[in-house]
């Protein structure tokens, strides 16, 4: 069956403007989560959506959002962008129960200039 | 609050030789634990997991990972690598806290498994 479907791979913005994220989990799996990759800070969690409700959110700044649709497709906003929000984004989805393991995506390379 | 430490930022091996990834997490509580592989400018790949059980957990590819409770340990291992195994590999855990209903991973930062010829 198919992956996690993240899109765009790759975006460039601006400092100041504002930037959203795709996220298309597996098929049937209703549990997303997003994670920030930067050589500096690792690999850190962002939230996780479970049937359109945010249900854990981690230690980042309001300029971070997300939302989850009835049909598992998330998305996440970044506003205000800072040149330290150039990161990879990497999406996962779990199925139920959630502890078997994420399947990630193959992240968006945001770079912001 | 959980952590994983992943103390070799990066390990050197020949080809063939047996490689040993140390991964070691901060709570006592019941955890989930996790090792991912990433190769360069992709996502992250589910290697292996421990959830409950046997303590010894195995990959497809030859990787294996112990859980030792009493050392709050995960290490993963293999007895012969291959150039292909060239890669950034992460530890991860997951509380089981509320029933395990939160998906929340904490990573390790990462051990860069470099195979020589």
């Amino acid at each position: 069956k198919a992956g996690v479907t993240q899109t765009p791979r790759y975006l460039i913005k601006t400092r100041g403007q504002q930037v959203t994220l795709s996220c298309s989990p597996i098929s049937g799996h209703r549990s997303v989560s997003w994670y920030q990759q930067t050589p500096g800070q690792g690999l850190q969690f962002l939230f996780e959506y479970f049937s359109e409700t945010q249900r854990n959110k981690g230690n980042f700044p309001g300029r971070f959002s997300g939302r989850q649709f009835s049909n598992s497709r998330s998305e996440m906003n970044v506003s205000t962008l800072e040149l330290g929000d150039s990161a990879l984004y990497l999406c996962a989805s779990a199925g139920t129960p959630p502890n078997y393991g994420y399947t990630f995506g193959s992240g968006t390379r945001l770079t912001v200039v | 609050a959980q952590s994983v430490t992943q103390l070799d930022s990066q390990v050197p091996v020949f080809e063939e030789a047996p490689v040993e990834l140390r991964c070691n997490y901060s709570s006592s509580v019941s955890v989930y634990l996790f090792w991912y592989v990433q190769y360069p400018n992709q996502g992250l790949q589910l290697l292996l997991k421990y959830l409950s059980g046997s303590t010894l957990v195995e990959s497809i590819n030859g990787f294996e990972a112990e859980f030792n409770k009493s050392q709050t340990s995960f290490h993963l291992r293999k007895p012969s690598v291959h150039i292909s195994d060239t890669a950034e590999y992460f530890c991860a855990v997951s509380d089981k806290e509320g029933g395990g209903a939160t998906n929340k991973l904490i990573f390790g930062t990462g051990t860069l498994l470099a195979v020589q010829p």
